[in-house]
């Protein structure tokens, strides 16, 4: 499996919902990232965990919080979002190729329109 | 601090012309250069790293570290060419800082 997979590829929540985002990678690798993507504007880096333990936190703010269960599995669960958090949410992955580097991978995103 | 900065929002070309999408970047480090490609309704794929220095869908990408740039060419446009590019940096954190982007149409 060379793919990073997120669900749900859609959601939709009032700004009292509490709601979770997943993603899963198969590739063995040890380090996970979620972005946030605005429209017609490059992601931006939320977090990165390394080998299952937070190593970056961009100064997000705390309604988003990540979980990450194991290797494979990386959570962002969702608390009181404000309406300018509906945003294309991305989940990456990476891991070191011989001879390339480390190169991260992405997913196809969540789509999540707060109201 | 590190900054990747792709000068054209949009860049429209005709089918079979030549394409250059410019990227220029700031790092004190030693880099490692990537452009990733979005097209409409897919996932952001890699397109190329400059430390492989290979040839995707016919697209190279040269590092000049003179010049701090990156920039991405293709000899002879297509219009499955039609994506939103992003040059990004990445640095020993594993950190990626993503360019603008650049918007290219390949009109037929």
């Amino acid at each position: 499996d060379t793919e990073v997979t997120q669900t749900p590829k859609h959601l939709v929540m009032g700004m009292t919902n509490k709601k979770s985002l997943k993603c899963e990678q198969h590739m063995g690798h040890r380090a996970m990232y979620w972005y946030k993507q605005k429209a017609k504007k490059p992601p931006e880096l939320m977090f990165v965990y390394s080998y299952e333990k937070l190593s970056i936190n961009e100064s997000v703010p705390s309604r988003f919080s990540p979980e990450c269960p194991n290797s494979s599995l990386l959570n962002l669960h969702l608390h009181a979002l404000q309406p300018e958090d509906s945003a294309l949410y991305l989940c990456a992955s990476s891991g070191r190729v011989r001879g390339v580097g480390e190169t991260q991978y992405f997913g196809p995103g969540t789509r999540l329109l707060v109201l | 601090a590190q900054r990747v900065t792709q000068p054209e929002k949009l860049l429209s070309v005709f089918k079979g012309a030549p394409v250059e999408l410019k990227c220029n970047y700031s790092y004190s480090g030693s880099p490692e250069l990537f452009w990733y490609v979005q097209y409409s309704r897919q996932r952001l794929q890699l397109l190329l790293r400059h430390i492989s220095r290979e040839s995707i869908k016919g697209f190279t990408a040269d590092l000049n570290k003179g010049e701090t740039s990156f920039h991405l060419k293709k000899p002879f446009a297509q219009e499955e060419d039609s994506a939103m590019y992003y040059c990004a940096l990445g640095n020993a954190g594993n950190m990626l800082t993503f360019g603008g982007g650049t918007r290219l149409m390949v009109k037929p």
